[in-house]
């Protein structure tokens, strides 16, 4: 089973701020991660998906980047609807995984 | 617009069995996969299993081999999912997605139902 680890676990940033997120998986997934947004009671929603592509509808200011075990999800401006959970999830093998969530919170 | 809609989640017993539907529209059914993810309260994200376009083939996680089942019925655009053997640890908000075409990313995500595995 591929592991992704999310770092860092909580981000405290400012509305106007930059948002870095990272993504690390156990073993080379090539470029198979998506990055979803969750907020409290909410389900998620795609962001990113083959690590660099934006879903239908999202923003600009969302953009990713990454291969083999590397990726960073990144947000160039923080919006006050930004602040949320994300989460990557790769499609490389079976089973598919996801990481333990980064929650960008207001600072 | 894609919808889907779960249901069938509710209290149930350790040992006990339950069965979560997912309503779907907006979209050819039969042409897509669908899948299962559920999350823990406070936890995080966790996939369950998937089952491709026409039911052709199914995945599990390891950890839910032999004691859930997807299946699907096209004639009714609805998603299953038969849980038995249910334990407290799976308890958790169970959401049903559609899966983006040609890919295994979840796309369209109903709001989840609730399966509480209590004495």
């Amino acid at each position: 089973e591929i592991v992704l680890t999310q770092s860092p676990a909580t981000l405290s940033l400012s509305p106007g701020e930059r948002a870095t997120l990272s993504c690390r998986a156990s073993q080379s997934i090539g470029g198979y991660l998506a990055w979803y947004q969750q907020k409290p009671g909410q389900a998620p929603r795609l962001l990113i998906y083959d690590s660099s592509y934006r879903a239908t509808g999202i923003p600009a200011r969302f953009s990713g980047r990454g291969s083999g075990t590397d990726f960073t999800l990144t947000i160039s401006s923080l919006e006050p609807e930004d602040f949320a959970v994300y989460y990557c999830q790769h499609r490389s093998s079976w089973p598919l995984t996801f990481g333990g969530g980064t929650k960008v919170e207001i600072k | 617009e894609v919808q889907v809609v779960e249901s069938g989640g509710g209290l149930v017993q350790p040992g006990g069995s339950l069965r979560l539907s997912c309503d779907a529209s907006g979209f050819t059914f039969s042409n897509a996969a669908l899948s299962w993810v559920r999350q823990a309260p406070g936890q995080g994200l966790e996939w369950v299993s998937i089952i491709s376009e026409y039911g052709g083939s199914t995945q599990y996680a390891d950890s839910l081999k032999g004691r859930f089942t997807i299946s699907r019925d096209d004639s009714k655009n609805t998603l299953y999912l038969e849980m038995k053997s249910l334990r407290v640890e799976d308890t958790a908000v169970y959401y049903c997605a559609t899966v983006m075409s040609g890919t295994w990313w979840f796309d369209a995500w109903g709001q989840g139902t609730l399966v509480t595995v209590s004495s």
